[in-house]
């Protein structure tokens, strides 16, 4: 089993719905959880990032994290299709060092 | 956000050549850097984590005389994939540590081994 489970898609759907993706994770020591985007041939961008359980908001991303559930989950709203890309999760034990693991990313195709 | 950049963007090399791939903070100092490796429609995969002025701590499985790493400065990662082969065609990708949650990545650089 992976550490870090994330379906991989492809997730389509149109414009100005909302976008709704997770992950799960098997290691309870994890305590940083990030999404990042990537788009094709690119690197990863930060996107959000939340310590511990709760709710984090930022413009039309709201990122949740469950660590009872060992479940975490990124909304987009009002979706565009710039939009459109590989979206990653990861997550890290501490701080130090920083050692991300990152879920298998979703593609998500936001259709005009 | 902070700037990393990787050069090349892409390289095409024969097997058994060694290939030197260069990862640099544009605006921050790094004292971390990290190098990832990624597959078609796959994630990225840890290899080792690249620190200035010591030597790099490579992830289980990832050979350290093959994959060389080194952080001579706070601002410059190099990864030496020494003796290609074809099963080391990949998406290699670093990133930079610029704070204690926030890592920025570079471009990606394409290793086609012929």
């Amino acid at each position: 089993q992976k550490e870090v489970e994330q379906d991989p898609g492809p997730l389509s759907v149109p414009e100005g719905a909302i976008v709704s993706l997770n992950c799960t994770y098997s290691n309870s020591a994890f305590q940083y959880f990030m999404w990042y985007r990537q788009y094709s041939r690119k690197g990863p961008e930060l996107l959000m990032y939340t310590y511990s359980s709760g709710n984090k908001e930022d413009g039309r991303f709201t990122a949740q994290v469950d660590k009872s559930s060992k479940y975490i989950s990124l909304f987009i709203r009002d979706s565009q299709p710039s939009d459109s890309a590989t979206y990653l999760c990861a997550m890290s034990r501490s701080l130090a060092g920083n050692k991300l693991t990152f879920g298998g990313g979703t593609r998500v195709l936001v259709k005009p | 956000g902070a700037v990393v950049s990787q050069h090349p963007s892409r390289v095409i090399c024969k097997s058994g050549t060694s290939v030197k791939i260069e990862c640099r903070s544009l605006d921050f100092q790094a004292t971390t850097m990290f190098w990832y490796r990624q597959f078609p429609k796959k994630s990225l995969m840890l290899m080792a984590t690249s620190n200035e002025g010591s030597k790099a701590t490579y992830e289980q499985g990832v050979e350290k005389d093959k994959f060389l790493i080194n952080h001579a400065s706070l601002t410059l990662s190099t990864l030496t994939v020494t003796s290609a082969h074809p099963e080391d065609s990949s998406f290699y990708i670093c990133s930079a540590r610029y704070s204690n949650y926030e890592q920025y990545f570079g471009p990606g650089t394409r290793l086609t081994v012929t």
